[in-house]
């Protein structure tokens, strides 16, 4: 069962490229949060939403709660961006994660 | 410095050989959870902890136990492991309904 699907699995994008990964979920929600994980592992939430939109310097991260979707996009990406990107829905008190989508930007 | 903090960081063990993880913050949150972390599988929960004493299953706790005795710490135990708990484990904690703060990650080899 996958609650949580995003795409793409990979992408390689230039420096200065604007980029959106997708995440669609199928089960009911309270909130749907995007992480980053390095690439030494650690995991920082980059987003906390329930509805709208929300943006922090350059990423800016849209839900549709009618369509189970959301996006995180990335205006004029830099190398220091190369990171896995995670979304994950909180059901009440659970968490359920996407597989996530591991991004590479070249200078 | 508000901060998880997990310890060990990495941990190699033999099948049925008693372990505990432990996993402290110290941001006063309710909220704590394990994940482990798996090639292919992305990020699954174990448990989680609504606050001291209160604690429920996540989406994978078989094999797994855990105790909420003090606000800080969530520790995780595996009573008895085996090879498929080779992984890498996650703590965090948050303020109820928030965005979580993750730990440094515990890398556990199970031979």
């Amino acid at each position: 069962k996958n609650e949580v699907e995003q795409s793409p699995q990979n992408l390689t994008a230039q420096e200065g490229e604007f980029i959106t990964i997708n995440c669609s979920y199928s089960v009911g929600i309270s909130a749907l949060h995007w992480l980053q994980q390095h690439p030494g592992g650690g995991i920082v939430s980059l987003f906390m939403l329930s509805s709208g939109k929300k943006k922090h310097g350059r990423l800016i991260a849209t839900i549709n709660i009618q369509e189970k979707h959301s996006s995180l996009h990335i205006t004029a990406s830099h190398p220091r961006d190369s990171a896995v990107y995670i979304c994950a829905v909180e059901t009440g008190n659970q968490f359920y994660f996407g597989t996530g989508t591991s991004l590479t930007v070249i200078p | 410095e508000a901060q998880v903090t997990q310890n060990p960081r990495y941990l190699i063990t033999v099948t049925g050989k008693k372990l505990t993880v432990t996993c402290s913050q110290n941001m006063n949150h309710e909220y704590m959870s394990w994940y482990r972390q798996d090639p292919g599988l992305g990020l699954r929960q174990i448990y989680y902890s609504m606050n001291v004493e209160v604690t429920d299953k996540g989406d994978v706790p078989e094999g797994y136990k855990v105790s909420r005795k003090e606000k800080r710490n969530f520790p995780l135990i595996l009573e008895s492991p085996s090879p498929n708990q080779t992984s890498l484990y996650f703590c965090a904690s948050s303020a109820g309904p928030d965005t979580q703060y993750f730990g440094p990650g515990t890398r556990l080899t199970v031979l």
